[in-house]
């Protein structure tokens, strides 16, 4: 169990359009998920807490009307980068945290974003 | 300010011998840990975790040791095989409920090479 999936796993896009993720709980309800995002080399950075239902919380530096968070139910939340630069282009990964154990997060596989 | 360290970015061991990754920690209000793998443009993979009221936590090849007055932890892998060659990243959360629950920080990662 405990199987997290995340669509696409690459995208290409041009310079000013909008690209959305999506990530999915396949075997659980997530309540919370989170999105990281990956420079190279480099370790995993929070960029926002997901909560269903409610609004996602940033982490600070992290421009929320850029980065579009969405947990419309228990197992999909996503990830809209609107107005792509090619600066955004990066490793995103989704988590998705099940009621018990709390602590721990399953990843998604992530999706490698190119802005060109 | 990075609040999970991990001071190696890589270790190379023999197949067959023992791994240990180290991790440190900041944070007194840090209550949880976990270890992840990590292969290339994939998501984490959880490991195992420990909680702050144990200092050590088995599950096959993989121990973790946790020693609070020292706010390190430790990673040990036995015996080591080609297939665990990754990179190994610490997580810490702090309970305690608000913004901070459940949110993972990671440390920079390890690099872990197993020779045949």
């Amino acid at each position: 169990g405990a199987v997290v999936s995340q669509h696409p796993s690459r995208v290409i896009c041009k310079s000013g359009t909008s690209v959305k993720i999506e990530c999915r709980s396949l075997d659980f309800q997530a309540t919370t998920m989170f999105w990281y995002r990956q420079f190279p080399k480099q370790s995993l950075m929070l960029m926002a807490t997901s909560n269903e239902g409610s609004k996602a919380t940033y982490e600070q530096g992290v421009e929320k009307d850029k980065f579009l968070i969405n947990h419309a139910s228990l197992t999909l939340s996503t990830l809209t980068v609107t107005s792509a630069h090619p600066e955004d282009s990066s490793f995103y990964i989704c988590s998705a945290r099940r009621l018990l154990p709390f602590y721990e997060q399953y990843f998604g596989p992530g999706t490698r974003l190119t802005v060109t | 300010d990075q609040q999970v360290k991990q001071n190696s970015p890589s270790l190379s061991v023999q197949e067959g011998r023992i791994s240990i990754l180290n991790c440190d920690y900041t944070n007194s209000m840090f209550d949880y840990f976990l270890w992840y793998k990590k292969y290339p443009a994939e998501g984490p993979t959880f490991l195992i975790s420990i909680s702050s009221i144990k200092d050590k936590n088995e599950d096959g090849r993989f121990t973790v040791f946790l020693n609070k007055s020292a706010k390190h932890l430790s990673l040990h892998i036995v015996p080591s095989q080609p297939g665990d060659s990754a990179v190994y990243f610490c997580a810490a959360s702090a309970g305690g409920g608000g913004t901070s629950y459940g949110k993972l920080t990671f440390g920079q990662g390890t690099i872990l090479t197993v020779h045949p």
